[in-house]
């Protein structure tokens, strides 16, 4: 099956900073790759996502890029709020709609 | 308003007994998921239904069963609960299988006595 692996597991940065999420997947038949933020007591939302047949992909200060050959794919937060706080999974799924979600990475973004 | 929602939002239990979630969506969705997210905040997929047809079982006890009476519900049954159980539980949608996004519900937090 697939394996997700998220890096790193909690990250800090200053307001204003960029953030770097990374995540590797196993299964080369995975061809679907969400980011999901999830809040403190809430549920996870849909923040961004990208097909393997796209490189990169960006709407406004969230940028998802995916590199195929290497089986990796990372987040990319640019001038980063307090309101960015918040653990953040990378998922993949494959032609068998199998999905799978990585171990998630707490985000705090301090004032 | 609510796309997916869930009930009940928390359900406090003794171990042994049997349970159940219920969850809605009003997307007009042909799929449905069941979630478990554990103390360290691991997302682990349980079941997903499309069009009422079960279409993934992952390596769950069978004292967990799901139901779709349709494919706007599916709904969680948990026979002989064990600590281990103790999580939140996230229903999700999708419009259709594959390259779709998930829209979760609020989840439901299970405690086990």
């Amino acid at each position: 099956g697939e394996n997700v692996e998220q890096h790193p597991s909690t990250l800090s940065v200053q307001e204003g900073d960029s953030a770097v999420i990374k995540c590797t997947y196993s299964d080369s038949a995975s061809n679907y790759f969400p980011w999901y933020k999830q809040e403190l007591g809430k549920r996870p939302q849909l923040i961004i996502d990208i097909r393997s047949n796209v490189g990169e992909k960006k709407d406004q200060r969230i940028a998802v890029t995916l590199n195929k050959t290497a089986k990796h794919f990372s987040l990319h937060i640019t001038e980063t709020q307090p309101e960015d706080s918040a653990v953040y999974f990378c998922a993949a799924q494959n032609t068998g709609n199998q999905f799978y979600f990585g171990t998630g990475t707490s985000l705090t973004v301090i004032p | 308003d609510t796309a997916v929602s869930q009930t009940p939002k928390y359900l406090v239990t003794q171990m042994g007994n049997d349970k159940s979630i219920k969850c809605e969506q009003n997307l007009g969705h042909d799929t449905m998921y069941w979630y478990k997210q554990d103390s360290k905040k691991f997302l682990k997929i349980m079941f997903s239904y499309n069009n009422k047809e079960l279409i993934i079982n992952e390596t769950v006890p069978n004292r967990f069963s799901p139901k779709s009476p349709d494919k706007a519900h599916l709904n969680l049954h948990i026979n002989s609960l064990e600590l281990g159980d103790s999580a939140v539980y996230f229903c999700a949608s999708s419009r259709q299988l594959g390259f779709q996004p998930q829209h979760f519900g609020d989840g439901t937090r299970l405690s086990i006595l």
